[in-house]
C-alpha cells in the first residue's frame, strides 16, 4: 500500500527565508505525488502536481517540488518565504496505477507559520 | 465559477439525529469523493463515485452513506451521528478516472455531533 510521510507538524519561518516541507513516500509502483496548500477556514487548493514528466515540478506562487526517486522524496520548497504562505500543506500520494480511484492518500500535514 | 460546493458549512447536532451534507460541483466531473480531515491524522477517504449509480467505500466508510443519482450531486448521509464522527469534511471531484487528473475540493464542512 502506499503512504505518505511529512516530517515536521509545524513548521517556523522568517519573512524572506527559504521554505522546506519535507514529504517522503511509499510506493510498489510508480507514483503521481501531489501537493496541496489550505488556507485557513478554507479547502484544499493544488499547489503542484508530479505525473511521471519532469522531477522539477514548478506550482502556483512560487512554489517547486522535486521528485527524488533514490531518497522516495517529494520535497516542496520556496526561496523566499511570504507572510501570505501561512497555512497548512499536504503531500499525498495517488492510490493504484491505471485505471485506479483517483484516491489520494494524504500525509498528516505541515502548518507553516511565517514570522515577521 | 468552476467550483465545489457543500452544505451546511457547519453543523452541531446530537447523537442519532440523521443528517445529511450535500455536495455538487459544475464542471460535469464523473468522479467525486468524500473525505474527512482530523488534526494528526490528515485526509480520509470516506467514499467515491466514479460515476452516477457507481459508488464504492474508501477507508473509512463506517457510519456512513453516499447516493449519486445525479452526475453532480454527492450527498454524504450520516443515518446515526455519533460523537466520533466529529471531524472536518470535504467533498471533491475531478475529471475521469484519470489519477493524475487534479481533485477540487469544496470549502468544507464542520461537524460536530454532541
Amino acid at each position: 500500500a502506499q503512504s505518505v510521510t511529512q516530517l515536521g507538524s509545524h513548521v517556523s519561518v522568517s519573512e524572506g527565508a527559504l521554505v522546506l516541507l519535507r514529504c517522503n513516500y511509499s510506493s510498489s509502483v510508480p507514483p503521481y505525488l501531489f501537493w496541496y496548500v489550505q488556507y485557513p477556514n478554507q479547502g484544499l487548493q493544488l499547489l503542484l502536481k508530479y505525473t511521471s514528466a519532469a522531477t522539477l515540478v514548478k506550482g502556483i506562487n512560487g512554489f517547486e517540488a522535486e521528485f527524488k526517486k533514490s531518497e522516495t522524496s517529494f520535497h516542496l520548497t520556496k526561496p523566499s518565504a511570504h507572510m501570505s504562505d501561512a497555512a497548512e500543506y499536504f503531500c499525498a500520494v495517488t492510490q493504484g496505477y491505471g485505471g485506479a480511484t483517483n484516491k489520494l492518500i494524504f500525509g498528516t500535514g505541515t502548518l507553516l507559520a511565517v514570522q515577521p | 465559477e468552476a467550483q465545489v460546493t457543500q452544505n451546511p458549512r457547519y453543523l452541531i447536532t446530537v447523537t442519532g439525529k440523521k443528517l445529511t451534507v450535500t455536495c455538487s460541483q459544475n464542471m460535469n466531473h464523473e468522479y467525486m469523493s468524500w473525505y474527512r480531515q482530523d488534526p494528526g491524522l490528515g485526509l480520509r477517504q470516506i467514499y467515491y463515485s466514479m460515476n452516477v449509480e457507481v459508488t464504492d467505500k474508501g477507508d473509512v466508510p463506517e457510519g456512513y452513506k453516499v447516493s449519486r443519482k445525479e452526475k453532480r450531486n454527492f450527498p454524504l448521509i450520516l443515518e446515526s451521528p455519533s460523537p466520533n464522527q466529529t471531524s472536518l469534511y470535504f467533498c471533491a471531484s475531478s475529471l475521469g478516472q484519470v489519477v493524475a487528473n487534479e481533485q477540487f475540493f469544496g470549502p468544507g464542512t464542520r461537524l460536530t455531533v454532541l
